[in-house]
């Protein structure tokens, strides 16, 4: 099955700069890379995801990056505010709808 | 609250003791799915069900049971065999049909006193 690498851990920015995590994937099957945003004692919330036959996704702030060929896609966030505080979890779905895999987090503090 | 519930938001349980998560969904989902939460580890599937009547276990099952008597419905019980219940457990579903990722329940903390 799917495995996913999620780094780093933790990541602190002041407000205003820029924020990026970054995932690896094993199942060069894999086609479908979504990325949550979860506050905290919350439930998880989709924020953008990607397909593998797309390079790159932008919504406003928020941009996703996809390289297939080494097997890892990004999150990129812009001019981050302190809203954007959370933890991060990137997910890439195998050969089939249950076969999702999650990272392990990455939780972002954006001091203001 | 989303299309998909969680009941209770918050759960004790006794050494012992059997308890029940609730989790429905009015999104007419095809499959639904229990993953656990622990700080530091991401979300690891315990159940899911594609179809009523039908589920597989994931990749930590045991200690765990789940029922699939109606679309709408996928409760969970940690049994007693379940040595480390204390978890965050979120109920996600999806459809099959149209692939878009999955919609989270808000989750229930269970703690064991």
């Amino acid at each position: 099955g799917e495995n996913v690498e999620q780094h780093p851990s933790t990541l602190s920015v002041q407000e205003g700069d820029s924020a990026v995590i970054k995932c690896t994937y094993s199942d060069s099957a894999s086609n479908y890379f979504p990325w949550y945003k979860q506050e905290l004692g919350k439930r998880p919330q989709l924020i953008i995801d990607i397909r593998s036959n797309v390079g790159e996704k932008k919504d406003q702030r928020i941009a996703v990056t996809l390289n297939k060929t080494a097997k890892h896609f990004s999150l990129h966030i812009t001019e981050t505010q302190p809203e954007d505080s959370a933890v991060y979890f990137c997910a890439a779905r195998g050969r089939n709808n249950n076969d999702m895999r999650f990272g392990a987090g990455t939780r972002l503090t954006v001091k203001p | 609250d989303g299309g998909i519930t969680q009941s209770p938001k918050y759960l004790f349980r006794k050494e012992g003791q059997n308890v029940t998560l609730s989790c429905e969904q009015n999104l007419n989902h095809d499959a639904m799915y229990w993953y656990r939460q622990d700080p530091g580890q991401g979300l690891r599937l315990i159940y899911y069900s594609q179809i009523v009547n039908d589920f597989q276990k994931g990749d930590i099952a045991e200690g765990y049971s789940v029922s699939r008597e109606k679309k709408e419905s996928f409760p969970l019980t940690v049994t007693s065999a379940q040595k480390n219940p204390t978890a965050f457990y979120l109920c996600a579903s999806t459809s099959d049909r149209y692939f878009v990722g999955y919609t989270f329940g808000s989750g229930t903390r269970l703690t064991v006193v």
